[in-house]
């Protein structure tokens, strides 16, 4: 069956990194794109960027545009997420999501990584 | 990117049917069929119930069908029942991005 395996919950520093891996089993992994979605506490989903399954694409949201990596390993079947220069409104539970090619259709969600910065 | 709007909350009685709108512009919602819907119950993860503004994936109740007119998408629940209550989320495909709704509560009465 489809799994969507997320990293562990992180505590950071303001000005720090943070990268949440999401590692994809039970299909065939370059054959679909993943995303990244994230909710702050209490709020809505926001949409952050995709890969595609190849690696060789992304696009970002403008608001994350240059803060923002997303990268995939094939040899390990995993995506990570880089977000940089960490303030305490990144706080927020982070989701990947896997999206079968061309469909616009977010059909298997990874568990979510809560990413909390405080100093 | 603009959240598409959706009504904060919408309520009803078990067995009734609601509706809830989804409002984005010609460039978004107006623009294509890439509109989807998501339930998310508190601490999990979303869930997608339709896709393709009317397609329902494998596994979804059928109580649940979506539509779309202009700029706007709608989700309706038939049949209310008290495991519906959760936060629904609209998504739509925007210029090689996606957006998602602002977010609507339903409470089961």
């Amino acid at each position: 069956q489809v799994q969507l395996v997320q990293s562990g919950a992180e505590v950071k520093e303001p000005g720090a990194s943070v990268k949440v891996s999401c590692k994809a089993s039970g299909y065939i992994f370059s054959n679909d794109y993943i995303h990244w979605v994230r909710q702050a506490p209490g709020q809505g989903l926001e949409w952050m960027g995709v890969i595609s399954p190849s690696g060789d694409s992304t696009s970002y949201t403008q608001r994350f545009q240059d803060r923002v990596t997303v990268t995939r390993d094939t040899s390990t079947s995993t995506v990570y997420m880089e977000l940089s220069s960490l303030r305490s409104e990144d706080t927020a539970v982070y989701y990947c999501a896997r999206e079968p090619r061309g469909s616009g259709n977010f059909d298997f969600w990874g568990q979510g990584a809560l990413v909390t910065v405080s100093s | 990117q603009s959240a598409l709007t959706q009504p904060a909350s919408v309520s009803g009685s078990p067995g009734q049917s609601i509706t809830i709108s989804c409002t984005g512009t010609s460039s978004d919602v107006g623009g294509h069929n890439f509109v989807s819907w998501y339930q998310q119950h508190p601490g999990k993860a979303p869930k997608v119930l339709i896709y393709e503004v009317s397609k329902r994936p494998s596994g979804i109740s059928n109580r649940f069908s979506g539509s779309k007119s202009g700029n706007t998408a709608s989700l309706t629940i038939s049949g209310l029942q008290a495991e519906d209550e959760a936060d629904y989320y609209c998504c739509s495909y925007v210029s090689s991005s996606f957006v998602f709704g602002t977010g609507t509560k339903v409470t089961v009465l």
